[in-house]
């Protein structure tokens, strides 16, 4: 079935670094969705990803879909503790369900 | 986006017992998911529950151990049977909506606790 690995598992940085997460599928994508979970919260959608070399941003956090649809990346700039959770990707292939990463947590100390 | 609730928010329950979680949205939505966290764990679906029809489940879960109903376009409800601790997890349960497919936005989850 549909893998989607993610890297790297685990990440702490100081605040002001930047700090990025990569995705790869071992199938192509019909699209890739990106969520934040904050510590005890639930997953909350960021932002979904569905042209081949898509590139998206929300104000730090820049978001890239693949030219061959099967990596994505999440790249923040000038990291705040705000922006401290789990990242997960997600992605669909064909009449697939949303199959999740198994997340990257961010760590940022002030 | 949807307003999705959940009860119990969290419960402690004894092994051999069965608890439902509740999953009500504000609006009506087709496609409703259960999904399973275990601590510092992605999400693993459950089954995808339709309303009208018998919820689909994914491979390692089956409907005598997470029976599910779907009785209509806003209303949901995951059992979790004869429990054991391996069943410690949050459970949460998410919808498709609007125009983004696949989109999916989640409930707050049910933080379930088998001693």
């Amino acid at each position: 079935g549909q893998q989607v690995m993610q890297i790297p598992q685990y990440q702490h940085v100081q605040e002001g670094e930047d700090f990025t997460t990569y995705c790869n599928s071992s199938t192509t994508l019909s699209n890739i969705q990106w969520y934040k979970q904050r510590p005890g919260g639930h997953p909350v959608f960021l932002i979904q990803l569905v042209k081949s070399g898509e590139v998206k941003k929300q104000k730090r956090l820049t978001f890239q879909f693949g030219e061959a649809k099967k990596n994505s990346s999440l790249h923040i700039t000038a990291t705040q503790t705000t922006d401290v959770g789990t990242y997960f990707c997600a992605g669909t292939s064909g009449y697939s369900t949303l199959t999740f990463g198994k997340g990257t947590m961010l760590l940022v100390s002030p | 986006s949807a307003v999705i609730s959940q009860k119990p928010s969290r419960d402690i329950c004894q092994r051999g017992t069965s608890l439902t979680i509740q999953c009500q949205v504000d609006s009506q939505v087709t496609m409703m998911f259960w999904y399973r966290q275990q601590p510092g764990q992605s999400l693993t679906l459950i089954a995808t529950a339709n309303q009208g029809s018998e919820a689909t489940y994914e491979s390692g879960f089956v409907i005598d151990k997470f029976p599910i109903s779907r009785p209509n376009l806003t209303f949901s409800t995951l059992t979790v049977s004869n429990m054991s601790p391996e069943d410690s997890s949050i459970y949460l349960c998410s919808v498709e909506e609007g125009l983004r497919t696949d989109t999916q936005y989640f409930g707050p989850g049910t933080r379930l606790t088998v001693l």
